[in-house]
Order: C-alpha cells, then sequence, then structure tokens
C-alpha cells in the first residue's frame, strides 16, 4: 500500500530556506508512470500547487514560486525534497506531498512550517 | 496563472443534489481533459474523488459525478449524506507540466 511521509523542520526564520522532505513507501519512486508532487494551504486557507518532478530528475515549478523553489530527487532513499528560499510568512502552510497521474492520487498527511523569528 | 474560480459555500439537504462548478480559462481547464476534483475534511490530507473530468477512483461513491462545458467544470454530488461535508477543490493541468488548483468550495449539509 502506497504512503507518504512529509519531514520538516516545523519552524523556519523569515530570509531562511525551508527544506521538507518526503518519503516514499510502498511503490518506487522511480516508476516512469508518475510524477511526485509538493502542494501547500496556508492556514485556512486553499491548496496551492508548488511544483511536481519526475524521477529524472526533471521538474516542473509554479510560475510564482519558480524563482524560490527547488525539487530534487533520491532515488536510493525513495525520496523526494523541496527547498524555498527567502521564506517570509507568508510562506507560512501545511505542506503536502502526492503522487501525480495527471492527478494527484495520493497524498501524505502534510507537514505545517511556520515561518516567524 | 490564477487560480480556477469556484462559489466559496454550497449546501444542500440530505437526499439533495449539490453541484460545484470551477472556472477556468481556455488555457487550463478548456483545454484539455485532466480536471480532477478533491474533498478535504478538516484535518485531513485531501482526496481525489473525480480525475480526468468524468472518472471515479476505486471506493469513490457513484453518487459523485463530474462534467465539463467549454471552461467550467463541475461536480454533483448526489443524495447528499452528512460524511459528504467538507471542502472541495478543482484542479487542471495547465500546459508545461504545471497545475493550478481551485479556489475552493465549503459543502454544507443541513
Amino acid at each position: 500500500q502506497l504512503q507518504l511521509q512529509e519531514s520538516g523542520p516545523g519552524l523556519v526564520k523569515p530570509s531562511e530556506t525551508l527544506s521538507v522532505t518526503c518519503t516514499v513507501s510502498g511503490a518506487s519512486i522511480t516508476s516512469s508512470t508518475y510524477l511526485w508532487g509538493w502542494i501547500r494551504q496556508p492556514p485556512g486557507k486553499g491548496l496551492e500547487w508548488i511544483g511536481n518532478i519526475y524521477y529524472s530528475g526533471t521538474a516542473y515549478y509554479n510560475p510564482s514560486l519558480k524563482s524560490r523553489v527547488t525539487m530534487s530527487i533520491d532515488t536510493s532513499k525513495n525520496q523526494f525534497s523541496l527547498k524555498l528560499t527567502s521564506v517570509t510568512a507568508a510562506d507560512t502552510a501545511l505542506y503536502f506531498c502526492a503522487r501525480l497521474n495527471w492527478s494527484h492520487d495520493s497524498w501524505g498527511q502534510g507537514t505545517l512550517v511556520t515561518v516567524s523569528s | 496563472q490564477s487560480a480556477l474560480t469556484q462559489p466559496p459555500s454550497a449546501s444542500g439537504s440530505p437526499g439533495q443534489s449539490v453541484t460545484i462548478s470551477c472556472t477556468g480559462t481556455s488555457s487550463d481547464v478548456g483545454a484539455n481533459n485532466y480536471v480532477s476534483w478533491y474533498q478535504q475534511h478538516p484535518g485531513k490530507a485531501p482526496k481525489v474523488m473525480i480525475y480526468e473530468v468524468t472518472k471515479r477512483p476505486s471506493g469513490v461513491p457513484d453518487r459523485f459525478s463530474g462534467s465539463k462545458s467549454g471552461n467550467t467544470a463541475s461536480l454533483t454530488v448526489s443524495g447528499l449524506q452528512a460524511e459528504d461535508e467538507a471542502d472541495y477543490y478543482c484542479s487542471s493541468y495547465a500546459a508545461n507540466k504545471n497545475y493550478v488548483f481551485g479556489t475552493g468550495t465549503t459543502v454544507t449539509v443541513l
């Protein structure tokens, strides 16, 4: 059974870099059928697509975040990661990882990252 | 890319039907058949209810159905049940491997 589990720092200071990782179990991240994605949800607000990454490392980002986002994939650990630079309070959100096959068909439970000094 | 437009709220009595709209543009909703709908209960991760406009994943009740006309997609929940009370989000592929989500609709079962 496919499971995705996010892990992150919980608290990040303004202007620093946010880093979160998604560990995938029950399926190989190297499957050519799927991409792997990140979505975030500020408290009390809606979903925002951040980006997707293919097992080859090719990534696609939301144009509004592209200058600050980097996604990577570690096939040896069956993990993929998100880095967001120069964070502000507006980046405070629940960060979800998900599997994508034209729709986001499996999701992790999310990790809350708060940006505060 | 801008978020897809959904009504903030919708409601219905048990057994009734409710339809939620999702309006995009000719660059996203109107450009392909990769519209999906997600149900999110408080404190939970979203769950896909409809994909590729009309398809239901295994385990999703057939009370949930999707459609699309032009730049607007719709989700209909028939025979409303108490457990259908949740937030619903649409999403669309938007070219260049980009995706966009809707603004979200809170469904209340009266």
